[in-house]
């Protein structure tokens, strides 16, 4: 079964520092794609950044970026020069791309908060 | 803009009680989801469905059940619900089966009392 984990439950930055989260998967699948979301405190969830399995270069999305170790089946996502703006709950997940019906799974989450 | 709508942002119910949540999207999306947010669990896929009349079991559809009838309205029913399904309910939409991301309504705080 496919398995997203984060193992960092918070983590704590000064603003314009950078920032790594991260996030493991698990999949036997050969063709998938790795979603990260924000979810700030008004709750909605704002996409940021997705990678897909045969994608050769690492995705970015301005400050975001994805280092994607296919490997060792880690999806990072990196926050350069944090603001303060960036504080938020942020999920990592993941799409079998090939699987009719299939969703997403996510990861429970890592909180970031970032200080002046 | 692109718009998923979740009829209510705060509901409070009873246990026993048989509660709807409502989810529409603008956008003409053949799959639709709705997912449940815990603190320490993430968010845990109930159901989903890939086109009108179908519908799909997640990981956790114990309690729930789905109608969707229209494409843009994906409906939560909860036959009799209990206080363990108080929960942030969230209902999501996607173009296709491709790699095209969710877009997420605001959010259903349900409590259950």
């Amino acid at each position: 079964a496919q398995k997203i984990t984060q193992t960092q439950p918070g983590m704590f930055v000064q603003e314009k520092e950078a920032v790594t989260l991260d996030c493991t998967y698990d999949t036997s699948d050969q063709s998938y794609g790795l979603f990260w979301y924000k979810q700030p405190s008004s709750g909605e969830m704002i996409f940021l950044i997705y990678q897909g399995s045969y994608d050769e270069q690492n995705a970015t999305e301005g400050r975001y970026s994805l280092n994607f170790q296919k490997a060792r089946k880690s999806a990072n996502l990196v926050i350069s020069a944090s603001q303060l703006g960036d504080s938020a709950m942020y999920f990592c997940a993941m799409r079998d791309v090939n699987q009719a019906g299939t969703a997403l799974i996510f990861g429970k989450g890592t909180t970031l908060s970032v200080s002046s | 803009d692109v718009k998923v709508t979740q009829s209510s942002r705060y509901l409070v119910k009873r246990t026993g009680e048989k509660v709807f949540l409502e989810c529409v999207q603008d956008m003409d999306h053949e799959n639709m989801f709705w997912y449940r947010q815990d603190p320490g669990l993430g968010l845990r896929l109930i159901y989903f469905s890939y086109d009108v009349k179908m519908k799909e079991k997640g990981d956790i559809p114990e309690g729930y059940s789905v109608s969707r009838e229209k494409k843009e309205r994906f409906s939560l029913i909860l036959e009799s619900a209990s206080t363990n399904q108080t929960s942030m309910y969230l209902c999501a939409s996607s173009l296709d089966r491709g790699r095209e991301k969710l877009f997420f309504g605001s959010g259903t705080q349900l409590s259950v009392l």
